[in-house]
């Protein structure tokens, strides 16, 4: 299975402030198509998992503008800039580009 | 509206059996993947299979092949996920998935004697 890995895995931010979680994969996510397919899911206190960004930086619809991913091959970061309260979460990458799809372990974002 | 409604929170006895449901609405079932994530307490998110509903064509995640069975009913658009024998480890939330884009509430399945 290809390995995610994220860090860091506790993410204290200040209100306003912005925040980077980094997720690299044990393989390129490339597919054979040409696209990477690298998702991100924040999963707030007693909620199903949402998905914020899917093919490395694209947003799904109603995500706010403050969430963005990038990065490539096997390196990818989310940023979230003007960190509100109700950020705060386990945000998850997710590489769908191999069966079985794999996620990172997590990181659990907290407010100071 | 696309909306996966998962079957209620079950709590049963090792060695029973289990089928849980994800009735699913708001779109053409038979068009896309559904698939069946498990999270164990306080712990984080684990593939465990997919399923096309078109043909029944089935993966699994080698770590779940043979303990879990899934299936899909065209006929009224639900998914399962069925065990056949439960151990206490089963005991997890349960999510049904349609493109990674749209999540079930959840099933809490509790395994305990």
């Amino acid at each position: 299975d290809v390995v995610m890995t994220q860090s860091p895995l506790s993410l204290p931010v200040t209100l306003g402030q912005s925040a980077s979680i980094s997720c690299r994969s044990s393989q390129s996510l490339i597919y054979s198509d040409g696209n990477t397919y690298l998702d991100w899911f924040q999963q707030r206190p007693g909620q199903s998992p949402r998905r914020l960004i899917y093919k490395v930086s694209n947003r799904d619809s109603g995500v706010p503008d403050r969430f963005s991913g990038s990065g490539s091959g096997t390196d990818f970061t989310l940023k979230i800039s003007r960190v509100e309260a109700e950020d705060v979460g386990v945000y998850y990458c997710m590489q769908g580009t191999y069966w079985p799809q794999t996620f990172g372990q997590g990181t659990k974002v907290e407010i100071k | 509206e696309v909306q996966l409604v998962q079957s209620g929170a079950e709590v049963k006895k090792p060695g029973e059996s289990l089928k849980i449901s994800c009735k699913c609405s708001g779109y053409s079932f038979t068009t896309y993947w559904i698939g069946w994530v498990r999270q164990m307490p306080g712990k984080g998110l684990e593939w465990m299979g997919i399923i096309y509903p078109a043909d029944s064509e089935t993966r699994y995640s080698p770590s779940f092949e043979g303990q879990v069975t899934i299936s899909a009913d065209k006929s009224i658009n639900t998914a399962y996920l069925h065990w056949s024998s439960l151990r206490a480890s089963d005991t997890a939330m349960y999510y049904c998935v349609q493109t990674q884009h749209y999540w079930g509430q959840g099933t809490l399945v509790t395994v305990t004697s």
